[in-house]
Order: C-alpha cells, then sequence, then structure tokens
C-alpha cells in the first residue's frame, strides 16, 4: 500500500533554534499533504495543507512565520519550526491522499516528536 | 467549515463487551467519514470507512453506521479484545475534492477491561 515517511522520527533542541521535519510520500506523488500536531491525549489538529508549487494554507491560528511549509516536489513537504521555544514541544504528524479509485484517504506518517528545552 | 463532535472521550468495557463510539458532523458536503485506530506513540491506521451513499458497512468485529438525515456516524466494536485498547478517532470530509480540509473528531479512549 501506500508509504508516507517522515524524519526524525524524535528531535531535541534548545530554546531558539529551528528544526525540519520532512514528510515523504515513498511510491506516489502528492500535491497535497496535510500537517497535523497533537499534544498528549488530544486529538490531530490540522495546521496546515501544503501545497506543491504553491504556497500553504495555514488554519486559523497557526502562525505562517513560525511554521514554515516548503513543498518543492511532488514527493516532498517539510515543516520547519523557526526559533522554537518549549510550547512548541509536541507529536507533528504529516499525511497525504495516494491517488486511487474511490474516496481520498488520508495516509500517516510516523510522526515527529519534538522536544524543545 | 466542518464540525466533528466525538463522543464519549473516554470508554472502559468488559472483554467481549460491545463498544460505540459515536461523531456528528456539521458540513453536508461531507461525503466520505473513516475511522482511525491510534495506539500509543504511533501513526493513526484506517481500520474502516464509509460513504454518504451507504448507510451501514461491517468488517469482521468492527461496523459502522451513518445517518445522513442526522449528519451522524457511529463505530461498533462487538466481542471486544484487549488489542482493541487504543484511541480511535472519526473525521469528516468531502472525499472527492483535493482541496477538502480533513477534520477530525476529539477521539475517544477506550479501554478494554480483562
Amino acid at each position: 500500500g501506500a508509504v508516507v515517511s517522515q524524519h526524525p522520527s524524535r528531535v531535541i533542541c534548545k530554546s531558539g533554534t529551528s528544526v525540519k521535519i520532512e514528510c515523504r510520500s515513498l511510491d506516489f506523488q502528492a500535491t497535497t499533504m496535510f500537517w497535523y500536531r497533537q499534544f498528549p491525549k488530544q486529538s490531530l489538529m490540522l495546521m496546515a495543507t501544503s501545497n506543491e508549487g504553491s504556497k500553504a494554507t495555514y488554519e486559523q491560528g497557526v502562525e505562517k512565520d513560525k511554521f514554515l511549509i516548503n513543498h518543492a516536489s511532488l514527493t516532498l513537504s517539510t515543516l520547519t519550526v523557526t526559533s522554537a521555544h518549549p510550547e512548541d514541544s509536541s507529536f507533528y504528524i504529516c499525511s497525504a491522499t495516494p491517488p486511487g479509485p474511490g474516496a481520498n484517504v488520508l495516509t500517516f506518517g510516523a510522526g515527529s516528536r519534538l522536544t524543545v528545552l | 467549515g466542518e464540525n466533528v463532535e466525538q463522543h464519549p472521550s473516554t470508554l472502559s468495557v468488559q472483554e467481549g463487551d460491545s463498544a460505540v463510539i459515536k461523531c456528528t458532523y456539521s458540513d453536508s458536503a461531507s461525503n466520505y467519514f473513516p475511522w482511525y485506530k491510534q495506539e500509543l506513540g504511533k501513526r493513526p491506521q484506517l481500520i474502516i470507512d464509509i460513504r454518504s451513499n451507504v448507510g451501514e458497512k461491517k468488517d469482521q468485529r468492527i461496523a459502522v453506521t451513518l445517518n445522513k438525515t442526522a449528519k451522524h456516524f457511529s463505530l461498533h466494536i462487538t466481542e471486544t479484545q484487549p488489542e482493541d485498547s487504543a484511541v480511535y478517532f472519526c473525521a469528516a470530509y468531502d472525499g472527492y475534492s483535493s482541496a477538502s480540509k480533513i477534520i477530525f473528531g476529539s477521539g475517544t479512549r477506550l479501554s478494554i477491561r480483562p
């Protein structure tokens, strides 16, 4: 089946530094990818929709300058958390909808757990 | 935009009993309703889905029902087993539009008591 690969799975960084998370569709092309954030024991909150070749669409309340999204190719989207602070510590999960017959089924990456010290 | 509400937030059932999780949605344009299971520290995995032209779908011990008029859908797990313990999320969206945002319910933490 379709696979979405996400890297790194875990990252620890100092406050004020930037962290990049990569999301790749391994066996299909994804013009659209979705970035979610999940706090402990909470739901998946949509942060932004990443569009290949154009600007990402951010959800209300998500800072564009804080969470930079780049979707430069049909198989790669990146999320950069800039000037990270402890409150940015969270589980970030990317996803995509592989092409196929029927409805667009969301496939998730393994997630990236970010800890900001 | 779409708003998905999910109940209950936590559910504990005796092994072998049934579990039911309910979701409501607001956008009548939504036509695809998947359910995901997420084990601790892992990615959500699709377990069953239903389209708006179907009222019920079953896959072994798991079934989903949809009431389009009332805009609610439910997940039913029968003969529960310890490995069913996890967090379950519902979602509702236009599954045939590339522009559709995929919004999830708040999740239900299911615990199976031995």
